[in-house]
């Protein structure tokens, strides 16, 4: 089992819709939940930090943490064509492992 | 200014060859981290270091080493036992395992 599991891409959605991204981890010791967008031949830029369960929002962004199943999510709202690249879920208590990332894509 | 440096940003690599690829930060960070991603694909760790003069393989350490003799610096040596070593490797370092990553700009290592 990997230690940190994405939803499957491409995600496709339109421009100005609501793009969902599912992430599920195995270490219920984890600690602390991350969101990164990366954009091609680019590094890694986080976009959201969530450490305790609930909602976390920022600007068009939310993050939600369940620890009890194992599930981050992110939703960006009102989606832009800037929007348009991969995201990848990362995962800390002793070292920070990543899901294998979903590539969205905003349709203008 | 405050961050990650890697280099070179392009490296390449003879068959057989030993490269270094060096990560340098400036944000008191205590661990570090190597990472490769291959083309459509998420990150894999390397090897990661919490502490000075010590660190730990990651998932996919064969074929690499590291070492950490100073806070500010983790280089990663890819051996020619790395059969595939063609990736984009990127460094990054947090104050602790449980706050966020920053990384550097990356280095892309190709094979001729």
């Amino acid at each position: 089992q990997k230690e940190v599991e994405q939803n499957s891409g491409p995600l496709s959605v339109p421009e100005g819709a609501i793009a969902s991204l599912n992430c599920t981890y195995s270490d219920r010791g984890s600690q602390s939940f991350f969101w990164y967008r990366q954009y091609s031949g680019k590094s890694p830029e986080l976009i959201m930090s969530i450490y305790s369960n609930g909602d976390k929002e920022d600007g068009r962004f939310t993050a939600q943490l369940n620890k009890a199943s194992q599930y981050v999510s992110l939703l960006i709202r009102d989606s832009q064509p800037s929007d348009s690249a991969t995201y990848l879920c990362a995962v800390g208590r002793y070292k920070l492992s990543f899901g294998a990332g979903t590539t969205v894509t905003v349709r203008a | 200014d405050g961050g990650i440096t890697q280099s070179p940003k392009y490296l390449f690599r003879k068959e057989g060859q030993n490269v270094t690829l060096s990560c340098e930060q400036n944000l008191n960070h205590d661990a570090m981290y190597w990472y490769r991603q291959d083309p459509g694909q998420g990150l894999r760790l390397i090897y990661y270091s919490q502490i000075v003069n010590d660190f730990q393989k990651g998932d996919i350490a064969e074929g690499y080493s590291v070492s950490r003799e100073k806070k500010e610096s983790f280089p990663l040596t890819v051996t020619s036992a790395q059969k595939n070593p063609t990736a984009f490797y990127l460094c990054a370092s947090t104050m602790d395992s449980n706050t966020e990553a920053f990384f550097g700009q990356g280095t892309r290592l190709t094979v001729v």
